[in-house]
């Protein structure tokens, strides 16, 4: 069965830092590009950020360019989005996506004072 | 940006009958490759999105028939016949075809009257 469960939520204060992971299983990870969406409190969905089958390329929306990077290792099957200089819009569940399904069951980012 | 206006906002269907939602593009979703890469998703209460239809028509594995999907170029619509329980949600048609970025329509929200 393929599975993708995320993990890394949290409180985090502004500005502050925080790391996402995805496990993926189930597929040969390796084989396909790797995507990251959002979902803010009561709100739709939003593309956060791509990253290609063997991590030459990634692709972010303009609100998080420069401040989440998009990754993964291969061998072990995980997919990383580190987020810096978290903002208080940046709050949302984190969902990781194998392309066009699964979604992991998401995980939360509050960022907040 | 490619921008999915999806219509109606909400649908209020009775146990039985039959909905229809509505994408529309503000640009073609023909891929060069002759693709159209235009998905639906449902999100049930509590859940991430499970893909329904991909690529415009294309019922996913373990989907009832009674989901359907169809158009073309920039006008796409999901009919879901003798509507259940189980279908009640927000869904979403999102397009990959110019990407990046994914992007998603604003939801429907399906409520049984």
């Amino acid at each position: 069965e393929v599975q993708l469960v995320e993990s890394g939520g949290g409180l985090v204060q502004p500005g502050r830092s925080l790391k996402l992971s995805c496990a993926a299983s189930g597929f040969t990870f390796s084989n396909y590009g790797m995507h990251w969406i959002r979902q803010a409190p009561t709100k739709g969905l939003e593309w956060v950020a791509s990253i290609s089958p063997s991590g030459g390329s990634t692709y972010y929306r303009d609100s998080v360019k420069g401040r989440f990077t998009i990754s993964r290792d291969n061998a072990k099957s995980t997919l990383y989005l580190q987020m810096d200089s978290l903002r208080s819009e940046d709050t949302a569940t984190y969902y990781c996506a194998k392309d066009p399904t699964p979604w992991g069951q998401g995980t939360l980012v509050t960022v907040s004072s | 940006d490619v921008v999915l206006t999806q219509t109606p906002v909400s649908l209020l269907i009775s146990l039985g009958g039959q909905a229809s939602i509505s994408c529309r593009s503000s640009q073609s979703l023909v891929h060069s490759n002759g693709n159209t890469y235009l998905h639906w998703y449902l999100q049930k209460p509590g859940q991430s999105p499970q893909l329904l239809i991909y690529q415009v028509s294309n019922r996913f594995s373990g989907i009832p028939d009674r989901f359907s999907g169809s158009g073309s170029g920039t006008d796409f619509t999901l009919k879901i016949s003798r509507v259940e329980p189980e279908d009640l949600g927000v869904y979403y048609c999102l397009q990959r075809t110019h990407n990046p970025p994914w992007t998603f329509g604003g939801g429907t929200k399906l409520e049984l009257k």
